[in-house]
C-alpha cells in the first residue's frame, strides 16, 4: 500500500524568503506524485504533477517540485514566497497502473510573515 | 466545461438524521473518489466509484456510510443515523478513464451535526 509523511506541520517564513516543504512517499514501483494547494474553506488545487521523464516539475503560481527516487521523496519549493502562499499543501501518491486511488500526506500548513 | 460540483456546500443535521451530499464529476470523468477531511489532519480516502459500480471502498465506516454512482445524474455518498463524530469536510474528486491524470477536486461539503 502507497503512503506519504509530510514531516512539518506547520512552516512559518517571511515573505519574500525561500521554501521548501518536505514530502516522502512510500510505494513498490514507480509512483505519479502531486501537490496540491488548499485555501481555507476552499477545495484542492493542483499545483503540479509528476508521472515520468524529467525529475524537476515545473508547476503554477512560480512552485516546482524534485522527484528523488533515491531519497523517495518529492519536495515543493519556491524561491520567493508571498503572502497569498499562505495555505494548507498536501503531497500525494497515486499508483502507477492498477487501480489509481490518490493518497495523501496529512498537510503543511504554511504561515507567511510580512 | 465546470468543474467538480458538490452540494450543498454547508449541511446541518441534527443526531439520527441522514446526510446526502452529492457530487456532479466534471464532463468526461467517469471516476469518482470521496475523501473526509478532519480538523488539523488530512485527507482520508473513502471510497472510488465508477459508473454503476464501487471499485474500492476500503476506506468506508463499515455502517451508515454508503455510496453509489449511477448511470444517470450525480454521486452520492449517503450518512445514516449521523453522529457529532461525523462533522466534517466531505470531497469528492473525479479523473477522466485512462488513468495518468490527476483528480480534480470539488469545493467540499461541510457537514455539521447539531
Amino acid at each position: 500500500a502507497q503512503s506519504v509523511t509530510q514531516p512539518d506541520i506547520h512552516i512559518t517564513v517571511s515573505e519574500g524568503a525561500s521554501l521548501e516543504l518536505r514530502c516522502n512517499y512510500s510505494y513498490g514501483a514507480t509512483p505519479y506524485l502531486f501537490w496540491y494547494v488548499q485555501s481555507p474553506g476552499q477545495g484542492l488545487q493542483l499545483l503540479l504533477k509528476y508521472f515520468s521523464g524529467d525529475t524537476l516539475v515545473q508547476g503554477i503560481k512560480g512552485f516546482e517540485a524534485e522527484f528523488k527516487r533515491s531519497q523517495s521523496s518529492f519536495n515543493l519549493r519556491k524561491p520567493s514566497v508571498h503572502w497569498s502562499d499562505a495555505a494548507e499543501y498536501f503531497c500525494a501518491v497515486g499508483a502507477a497502473g492498477g487501480s489509481y486511488i490518490p493518497t495523501f500526506g496529512r498537510g503543511t500548513s504554511l504561515i507567511v510573515h510580512p | 466545461n465546470a468543474g467538480v460540483m458538490q452540494n450543498p456546500r454547508h449541511l446541518v443535521r441534527r443526531r439520527g438524521q441522514e446526510a446526502r451530499l452529492r457530487c456532479s464529476p466534471m464532463k468526461g470523468h467517469s471516476h469518482v473518489y470521496w475523501y473526509r477531511q478532519l480538523p488539523e489532519e488530512g485527507l482520508k480516502f473513502m471510497v472510488y466509484l465508477q459508473k454503476e459500480n464501487i471499485i474500492d471502498e476500503s476506506g468506508m465506516p463499515k455502517e451508515r456510510f454508503s455510496a453509489e454512482f449511477p448511470k444517470e445524474g450525480p454521486s452520492i455518498l449517503r450518512i445514516q443515523q449521523v453522529v457529532r463524530g461525523d462533522s466534517a469536510a466531505y470531497f469528492c474528486a473525479s479523473s477522466p478513464p485512462g488513468g495518468r491524470t490527476e483528480a480534480f477536486f470539488g469545493q467540499g461539503t461541510r457537514l455539521t451535526v447539531v
